[in-house]
């Protein structure tokens, strides 16, 4: 079956320590996005994608990296520079940009600091 | 620049009473506009979308939203409420022209009563 898969499900990151969430998507989808979902402030934009080799910063990038060096593989890098990173990861894709293209979701990845 | 403004974080119904959650939307070009549903601890499902064309749109489960261009509005529906119905709702503009990156709204929160 198509779709978008975020691994892990749960994360548990030390203080001062980096880590990466894994965002693999077999639609074929030409952008890709991150975004950051805390409660009661919806969803915010981190980083986006529409080509490979490719991305841009969405709202609230600082503290974070991405890289997209296939066009099916999205990862994201919590580092150690973002101060309050617990919160639930949201990965999505769209067929294009420009063909009002709906997102679809992954099932996200909840990182808690400990 | 785009905006979404859902008004209520918190609607609640009883079970077979008609839904109704609002969302007004700010955009410089047309929008597109989406809704969607999601699930404690998953991820975004698309329930609708309007694009172009016919403003009342149909989506799953039952639900239903309109399009009001002089009212900046685009409110989700349904005639009767389920037990199932019960998860957060998020709408969502993206600029026709530009981006096409989604943004979200803060999200409404949809509790259905026996």
């Amino acid at each position: 079956d198509g779709g978008i898969t975020q691994s892990p499900k749960y994360l548990f990151r030390k203080e001062g320590q980096n880590v990466t969430l894994s965002c693999e998507q077999n639609l074929n989808h030409d952008a890709m996005y991150w975004y950051r979902q805390d409660p009661g402030q919806g969803l915010r934009l981190i980083y986006y994608s529409q080509i490979v080799n490719d991305f841009q910063k969405g709202d609230i990038a600082e503290g974070y990296s991405v890289s997209r060096e296939k066009k099916e593989s999205f990862p994201l890098t919590v580092t150690s520079a973002q101060k309050n990173p617990t919160a639930f990861y949201l990965c999505a894709s769209s067929l294009k940009a420009d063909l009002q293209g709906a997102a679809f979701f992954g099932q996200g990845t909840r990182l808690t600091v400990v | 620049a785009q905006s979404v403004t859902q008004l209520g974080s918190h609607v609640s119904v009883s079970e077979g009473a008609l839904v109704l959650l609002r969302c007004n939307y700010s955009s410089s070009v047309p929008p597109y506009l989406f809704w969607y549903v999601q699930y404690p601890n998953q991820g975004l499902q698309l329930l609708l979308k309007y694009t172009t064309g016919a403003t009342l749109v149909k989506g799953i489960n039952g639900f239903e939203a309109e399009f009001k261009k002089s009212e900046t509005s685009f409110h989700l529906t349904k005639p009767s409420a389920h037990m199932s119905d019960a998860a957060e709702y998020f709408c969502a503009v993206s600029e026709t022209g530009g981006s096409y990156i989604p943004t979200f709204g803060r999200g409404t929160s949809l509790i259905v009563h026996p």
